[in-house]
């Protein structure tokens, strides 16, 4: 079947721009969770949505960064006013509510 | 709160020898599970491997295998008869089980196979 997609592969965005990252999970996936991943580091996290509870939003890193889930399905990741730290790597996982997350291919977002 | 560690920044390997990854955890909860994610240079993050802070055996899958360490909190991954594709980025994860489930992970290892 299809796994997690997420678009767009690239964004090349203005300092000051606001940009929206969406994430489609796999059907049937109650939960999904965003990552930032820098260049050549780990991955952080940022926010994590399980069905019809409240999000964990304890990694966002500043209120310019918001998350929404509709339908318990797609989810978009929006990021206000985008500073050049914000270029990373944005990956998308969902999970059935067992252990393995299936992750996307990830947005490689580029501030100038 | 949860902490991964991944000391080994860098690991070099011969093909077909075995090769030990590093990963030391820190929680207080009792209920948790261990992951191990393979990250090649084209990104996507490959699951390889779970052990469950329960679990008794450690787990294998192929070629892989996690050295469960309860009581020194470390869980680290053994790759065996490595190949030339096992060259990547290597991240071991924690997720707990008790509220939200969020999962930390480590900084990472890349191994490079030498042929």
């Amino acid at each position: 079947g299809a796994g997690v997609s997420q678009s767009p592969s690239n964004k090349v965005t203005e300092k000051g721009k606001d940009v929206e990252l969406r994430c489609d999970p796999i059907s049937g996936h109650t939960a999904l969770y965003w990552y930032r991943q820098s260049l050549g580091q780990g991955l952080e996290f940022l926010i994590y949505f399980q069905g019809n509870s409240a999000p964990d939003k304890s990694g966002l890193p500043s209120d310019r960064f918001s998350a929404e889930r509709t339908g318990g399905s797609v989810s978009t990741l929006t990021i206000q006013r985008t500073q050049q730290e914000d270029s990373a790597v944005y990956l998308c996982a969902s999970s059935p509510g067992d252990f393995q997350q299936y992750f996307g291919p990830g947005t490689r977002l580029t501030v100038t | 709160a949860q902490k991964i560690t991944q000391t080994q920044p860098g690991m070099f390997v011969q093909e077909k020898e075995a090769v030990t990854l590093d990963c030391t955890y820190d929680t207080s909860d009792q209920s948790y599970g261990l992951f191990w994610y393979k990250q090649p240079s084209s990104g996507e993050m490959i699951f390889l491997i779970y052990q469950g802070s329960y679990d008794e055996q450690n787990a294998t899958e192929g070629r892989y295998s996690l050295n469960f360490q309860k009581a020194r909190k470390s869980a680290n991954l053994v790759i065996s008869a490595s190949q030339l594709g096992d060259s990547a980025m290597y991240f071991c994860a924690m997720r707990t089980s008790g509220g939200y489930q969020k999962v930390t992970f480590g900084t990472g290892t890349k191994l490079q196979v030498i042929p």
